[in-house]
């Protein structure tokens, strides 16, 4: 299947901080990707979808300027958390939309965990 | 309103017996898919098997069979032959084809598998 690959994979910052994670289809191109925040022992929450060359839709509830997201080529989108802080600690995860699939499917990337102290 | 609704937060099954994982859904679009992933504890999402609105029979994928019931909005995950590797999170999903390719979770449910 289509690999998406995420890094970084953990990261560790002081409070106040930005923090960038790029999301990347390795060997097919999306024109659409998702990022997903998930806590402890819940779901995947749906935070925005990533349009190549076009701004990102978000999700109800979550702040757009906090969370920016990037989807400058087919195969990288990138989100930032801006200012984070410790409430901003958890899993990210994104996946990419794989058009040619035949339900068209979606990858996910291996996530990055956020701890922000 | 809750879309997608997995009813069994922990569920334990015997190594090599089955187990069915409930999922009840809600949408009004009549062409959208259903799916199913599983998330061990290193959290990567693995992909295990397609339901398609209009798809005339069930999905299987080796272990892995779906019992779909349009009419009730059911969409049920059997696991047949459990193996100690299946225990993991499972989780329902839904892509609306009106939604522009959003794929909404259900809260999961915990499967662990008894030697």
């Amino acid at each position: 299947g289509a690999v998406v690959s995420q890094h970084p994979s953990w990261v560790i910052c002081k409070s106040g901080t930005s923090v960038k994670i790029e999301c990347r289809s390795l060997d097919f191109q999306a024109t659409t990707m998702f990022w997903y925040r998930q806590f402890p022992k819940q779901s995947l929450m749906l935070m925005a979808t990533s349009n190549e060359g076009s701004k990102a839709t978000y999700e109800q509830g979550v702040e757009k300027d906090k969370f920016l997201i990037n989807h400058a080529s087919l195969t990288l989108s990138t989100l930032t958390v801006t200012s984070a802080h410790p409430e901003d600690s958890s899993f990210y995860i994104c996946s990419a939309h794989y058009a040619s699939g035949g339900f068209g499917e979606q990858f996910f990337g291996p996530g990055t965990r956020l701890t922000v102290l | 309103a809750q879309k997608i609704t997995q009813t069994q937060p922990g569920m334990f099954v015997q190594e090599k017996e089955a187990v069915t994982l409930d999922c009840t859904y809600d949408t009004s679009d009549p062409s959208y898919g259903l799916f199913w992933y599983k998330q061990p504890s290193s959290g990567e999402m693995i992909f295990l098997i397609y339901q398609g609105s209009y798809d005339q029979q069930n999905a299987t994928e080796g272990r892995y069979s779906l019992n779909f019931q349009k009419a009730r909005k059911s969409a049920n995950l059997v696991i047949s032959a459990s193996q100690l590797g299946d225990s993991a999170m499972y989780f329902c999903a839904m892509r609306e084809d009106r939604a522009y390719d959003k794929v909404i979770f259900g809260p999961g449910t915990s499967l662990s598998v008894i030697p």
